[in-house]
């Protein structure tokens, strides 16, 4: 069966700091892979995605995510985080053509000004 | 633009009771999926429809049921509610199965308390 894991519950930053966030996976066929943000009392939003050809991710405000096949991983980053970066933030994976998403346990970042 | 609508937004409950949360897709989205995250958990899928039909089921209990409305609405239908009942339920939509051309968009949630 599909997980995923996600390395750090909480993560606390201060502004400008670097970010990065792991994720594995354990599924032995094609995956797709997503990164989602959830804001403070807001739905879940989608910050990227990865389905095939370059492993390297560009997402919305700033975010990237680099598939590194070798470590099933796919780990989100961001060079300078903002105040308003603050929120949880959940990998997530599916297989095939599927939109039946396993999410990862989360893990909640506080950048502090 | 439109989004994904849920109502109520909260909702209290006895043990015993039951409970009805309703989703109302994106205009054309022909698929709906329902999460479930309990406090402090991540998002674990419950189940999901296509065009009217069940499309795939997870970790649904016997207790709860779901259907999808000719307009596409679906409901997710909860009896002889428990405690461990009390989460954030998410519902979802997207235009199709292929999670490449529509990625799903989710709703704000309807939060469950049962006492």
């Amino acid at each position: 069966a599909q997980s995923v894991s996600q390395h750090n519950h909480h993560v606390i930053l201060s502004e400008a700091a670097s970010l990065e966030l792991g994720c594995n996976y354990s599924y032995g066929g094609t995956v797709n892979l997503f990164w989602y943000v959830q804001y403070p009392g807001q739905h879940l939003q989608l910050l990227l995605k990865y389905f095939s050809g370059d492993p390297l991710v560009k997402g919305i405000k700033g975010f990237e995510a680099e598939f590194i096949k070798s470590k099933f991983s796919f780990n989100l980053r961001k060079p300078s985080v903002q105040w308003s970066d603050t929120a949880e933030y959940f990998c997530a994976v599916s297989s095939g053509g599927y939109n039946k998403l396993i999410f990862g346990a989360g893990t909640r970042l506080a950048v502090h000004p | 633009a439109a989004g994904v609508i849920q109502s109520p937004r909260h909702l209290i409950k006895e043990k015993r009771e039951t409970a009805t949360l309703k989703c109302y897709p994106i205009p054309r989205h022909d698929t709906v999926y329902w999460y479930q995250q309990g406090p402090g958990q991540d998002p674990q899928f419950l189940i999901s429809f296509y065009e009217k039909m069940q499309s795939d089921k997870g970790s649904i209990p016997d207790r709860f049921s779901a259907q999808q409305f000719s307009d596409y609405h679906s409901e997710l239908n909860m009896s002889s509610l428990e405690l461990g009942d009390s989460a954030l339920y998410f519902c979802a939509s997207s235009l199709a199965l292929d999670s490449f051309n529509s990625p799903l968009h989710f709703g704000n949630g309807t939060r469950l308390t049962v006492t």
